[in-house]
């Protein structure tokens, strides 16, 4: 079965750069969400959609966007990276209550 | 604000013996749905079980049974058969409500590690 898709898996920014996630949900799920991982953290909440619009804002900086295209498929855009940006970024999707994670994007700032 | 709280840091099992792994959550809305997740080292989180709050029975998938006790605001996570596989971190996670958008929120997470 299709599951979520995150790129890029891996990304390495320096500090005061910008960097773009991308998700593409499980076909026909009409809510995404993101969440932040630091290391030996739980995830945190930042920001979902539903039918490409902004549904619920968690602890998500003002330094990060986040939107949701006609396809379903989300960006998460981060500004003035700080070292404290590193971390785990999960995209989910949901029909119903389920969530379904991708498989992340590790970020690190330099 | 809703709270969910995983007492167990950090867990042994023995190879083939069943685990249970602690999740009690906080919260004055009556419906609710709480998630248990499995993160490997690799960093995925794999959805495991779910229980909606108006559910009767309990949830069950596989080797993995939720122990829902709503009195208690406890819903524990039974491994039956514990597999090497299963080292990992568990993580208990609770929505509330039921509108479209709603966040999860986590605990902290319990590390099980399964000795052969």
């Amino acid at each position: 079965a299709a599951g979520v898709i995150q790129s890029p898996r891996h990304l390495i920014k320096e500090k005061r750069e910008t960097a773009t996630l991308k998700c593409y949900p499980i076909p026909r799920h009409d809510t995404v969400y993101w969440y932040q991982q630091g290391p030996g953290q739980d995830p945190q909440f930042l920001i979902s959609f539903y039918e490409k619009m902004q549904s619920d804002k968690g602890s998500i900086p003002d330094r990060f966007s986040a939107q949701q295209f006609s396809d379903y498929h989300s960006e998460l855009n981060m500004s003035s990276l700080e070292l404290g940006d590193s971390a785990l970024y999960f995209c989910a999707s949901s029909l119903a209550d389920e969530q379904y994670f991708g498989p992340g994007t590790r970020l690190t700032v330099t | 604000a809703q709270k969910i709280t995983q007492t167990q840091p950090g867990m042994f099992v023995q190879e083939k013996e069943a685990v249970t792994l602690d999740c009690t959550y906080d919260t004055s809305d009556p419906s609710y749905g709480l998630f248990w997740y499995k993160q490997p080292s690799s960093g995925e989180m794999i959805f495991l079980i779910y229980q909606g709050s108006y559910d009767q029975q309990n949830a069950t998938e596989g080797r993995y049974s939720l122990n829902f006790q709503k009195a208690r605001k406890s819903a524990n996570l039974v491994i039956s058969a514990s597999q090497l596989g299963d080292s990992a971190m568990y993580f208990c996670a609770i929505l509330i409500g039921d509108n479209a958008g709603n966040m999860l929120t986590f605990g902290g997470g319990t590390r099980l590690m399964v000795k052969p």
